[in-house]
């Protein structure tokens, strides 16, 4: 079963607004990975959050992480064409040394010109 | 540039056919991943290489799949007499980053069983 669940599972947004993505999981993790993927290509690392951590940025993405309610949102500012694609969160964990990703079903983001 | 190169990236076969795909880290990287991904669906893992040694099979993992990583550089993944629900897409992925917990995938390899 996947451990990440996103929400929504499609999104479609005028260019320029702001997009913002949501990722349940169910047992505790040591870090939560968000990527991106283009229509039947592979899949692009965005930003890793580790487990103490509550905020990153990265250019015009923002990743939050909540370990108490168990989740995590991706806002992507000032959106563009380009950042049409598939968005998956996936964690790892919850034990140190626990080697795979498990991920969700993915949130589908258009961005309409 | 992931630092991941597939081989092939479509594969088209008949069923019972058996296929091999290829992955070639471009620079040394002791923990190889294999996922697969089927339409509509996020990445599910498969297996995974510390150097040489494959240290973890998921259940999906038949006794029709085979995978090895001679030398611990670059890894095969061989699926013998294909099936229809074979059909997905096969990622390679490394682990990497300043801290060792990034996972880069590569672009993957698609294939399709008629």
């Amino acid at each position: 079963s996947q451990q990440g669940e996103e929400d929504p599972q499609a999104l479609s947004i005028q260019e320029g607004e702001n997009a913002t993505m949501n990722c349940s999981y169910k047992t505790s993790i040591n870090n939560l990975q968000w990527y991106r993927q283009n229509s039947g290509r592979g899949l692009v690392h965005l930003i890793l959050i580790r487990s103490n951590e509550r905020e990153k940025h990265s250019g015009r993405l923002r990743v939050t992480l909540d370990t108490s309610k168990k989740s995590s949102s991706l806002l992507i500012t000032a959106s563009r064409a380009a950042d049409t694609a598939s968005y998956f969160c996936a964690t790892d964990g919850p034990n140190f040394g626990n080697e795979k990703l498990t991920f969700g079903t993915g949130t589908r983001l258009t961005i309409i010109p | 540039d992931t630092g991941v190169s597939q081989n092939p990236r479509h594969k088209i076969t008949k069923r019972g056919q058996n296929v091999t795909f290829r992955c070639d880290p471009i620079s040394e990287h002791n923990r190889l991943y294999w996922y697969r991904q089927t339409l509509g669906q996020g990445p599910e893992f498969l297996t995974y290489f510390q150097n040489e040694a494959q240290l973890e099979k998921s259940r999906l993992l038949s006794d029709r799949f085979s995978a090895e990583r001679p030398k611990g550089s670059f890894s095969t993944l061989e699926i013998q007499r294909t099936e229809q629900g074979d059909s997905a897409m096969y990622l390679c992925a490394l682990r990497s980053g300043a801290s060792g917990n990034t996972i880069y995938f590569g672009e993957g390899s698609w294939l399709t069983v008629v």
